[in-house]
């Protein structure tokens, strides 16, 4: 089992849908959570950090965070095109661990 | 305005050359890390490094080394490059604790032929 695991997709939505995008993680002891947008041949760029459970929200972006359960979601309201990207999850695994662990992150795509 | 920069953004070179992927940050951050990606596939963490004079291996075997001398200043060495070492090399950095976020640099696309 991977420490941070993704639906690869892709996950194809509507412009102006909501897209869901989920993430599971293995190690009950983790406490940062973190959500990263990729665009085709570019680096990670950080939209939202969660660490407590519930509802983080952040313009169009809300992170979902269920400890109990082992996951967290990103709601993207009102998507448009250029939402279009892969959303990275990454999760400060553990207590003490050296460095965030990614997920293979979620291709989505918004229709016009 | 603070960032990270990464040199060169491609590369292509010979099997055997050693090559020097560099990267420099301005935002004072502590942390400091190299990870490796190939096209479509999740980050495999490869060096990290706490601040001066200490670097770690990450969970990804390579053949790869990394020195840091000064804070700002995290560079990646492969002394004989291989096809095997084609890939993406992203270094990125982070303030003090866990409750922080990375940012990334631009990466460097590496292909050895």
């Amino acid at each position: 089992q991977k420490e941070v695991e993704q639906n690869s997709g892709p996950l194809s939505v509507p412009e102006g849908a909501i897209a869901s995008l989920n993430c599971t993680y293995s190690d009950r002891g983790s406490q940062s959570f973190f959500w990263y947008r990729q665009y085709s041949g570019k680096s990670p760029e950080l939209i939202m950090s969660i660490y407590s459970n519930g509802d983080k929200e952040d313009g169009r972006f809300t992170a979902q965070l269920n400890k109990a359960s082992q996951y967290v979601s990103l709601l993207i309201r009102d998507s448009q095109p250029s939402d279009s990207a892969t959303y990275l999850c990454a999760v400060n695994v553990g207590t003490g661990r050296r460095a965030l662990t990614f997920g293979s992150g979620t291709r989505l795509q918004v229709q016009p | 305005e603070a960032d990270i920069y990464q040199t060169p953004r491609y590369l292509v070179i010979g099997t055997g050359k050693k090559i020097t992927l560099e990267c420099s940050q301005t935002m004072g951050h502590d942390k400091m890390y190299w990870y490796q990606q190939d096209p479509g596939m999740e980050l495999h963490l490869i060096h990290y490094s706490y601040g001066v004079n200490s670097t770690e291996k990450g969970d990804l075997s390579s053949e790869s080394t990394v020195s840091r001398i000064r804070t700002e200043h995290f560079p990646l060495t492969l002394e004989s490059a291989r096809p095997s070492h084609t890939s993406q090399y992203l270094c990125a950095s982070s303030a003090g604790t866990a409750n922080y976020g990375y940012t990334f640099g631009s990466g460097t696309r590496l292909t050895v032929v």
